[in-house]
């Protein structure tokens, strides 16, 4: 059984603050991590794909790093404004599954 | 363009009637899946078919029954709703062989039993 856990559920920062969560998954039989990002009453986009132990990607305030041996991931946002409020979601690929975790719920308040 | 659609994006029903769900893509996917948003807002997988296969069939009640008459199209018929089937229904499409793959979801099609 295949379990992505995320830490926080839920974060309330402070515009202009930096923040970061973790995505937990089991190291066995990895394929790719997703991580999402879902605006409520929209559908999820994805953010990044990574696939590499040591993979870090980078969208304009938003990071992300890997670590494949160890099975987890950090998203990162560097001085957060109220738009970046939103679900963040990860997912690891196995095989032909995409299975996603709970999600951690920022909001970033002005 | 919108990329993936689903129709109806809101439907009311009573329990025990049949309902459909459909879903287009236009990104020339091979893979579409049918995930259910549930009551903690928690995405979990419910099928996947790839070029018209069923590929996974996640322990979803054979109520449920999809269908893929092309690889662009992916329904979701439900027979005999139950009130616990009220939920949110996103369709998705990505690159099977693709690791780096990412999904591309639909709207979502919000689903109330009565």
């Amino acid at each position: 059984i295949l379990n992505v856990e995320q830490s926080p559920q839920s974060l309330h920062v402070q515009e202009g603050d930096s923040t970061n969560f973790t995505c937990s998954f089991p190291s066995s039989n990895f394929y790719a991590l997703h991580w999402y990002r879902w605006e409520t009453a929209k559908s999820p986009e994805a953010l990044f794909v990574m696939t590499l132990n040591g993979d870090e990607k980078k969208k304009g305030r938003i990071s992300a790093t890997l670590n494949t041996k160890e099975g987890y991931s950090y998203l990162y946002i560097k001085g957060s404004q109220p738009e970046d409020s939103a679900t963040y979601l990860c997912a690891q690929k196995n095989t032909d599954k995409l299975i996603f975790g709970t999600g951690t719920r920022l909001q970033v308040f002005p | 363009d919108t990329a993936v659609s689903q129709t109806p994006k809101y439907l009311v029903t009573q329990m025990g009637n049949d309902k459909s769900i459909k879903c287009e893509q236009n990104l020339g996917h091979d893979t579409m899946y049918w995930y259910k948003q549930d009551s903690k807002k928690f995405l979990k997988i419910m099928f996947s078919y790839n070029n018209k296969e069923l590929i996974i069939n996640e322990t979803v009640p054979n109520r449920f029954s999809p269908k893929s008459p092309d690889k662009a199209h992916l329904n979701l018929h439900i027979n005999s709703l139950e009130l616990g089937d009220s939920a949110v229904y996103f369709c998705a499409s990505s690159f099977r062989t693709v690791n780096t793959g990412e999904l591309f979801f639909g709207e979502g099609s919000r689903l109330t039993v009565l």
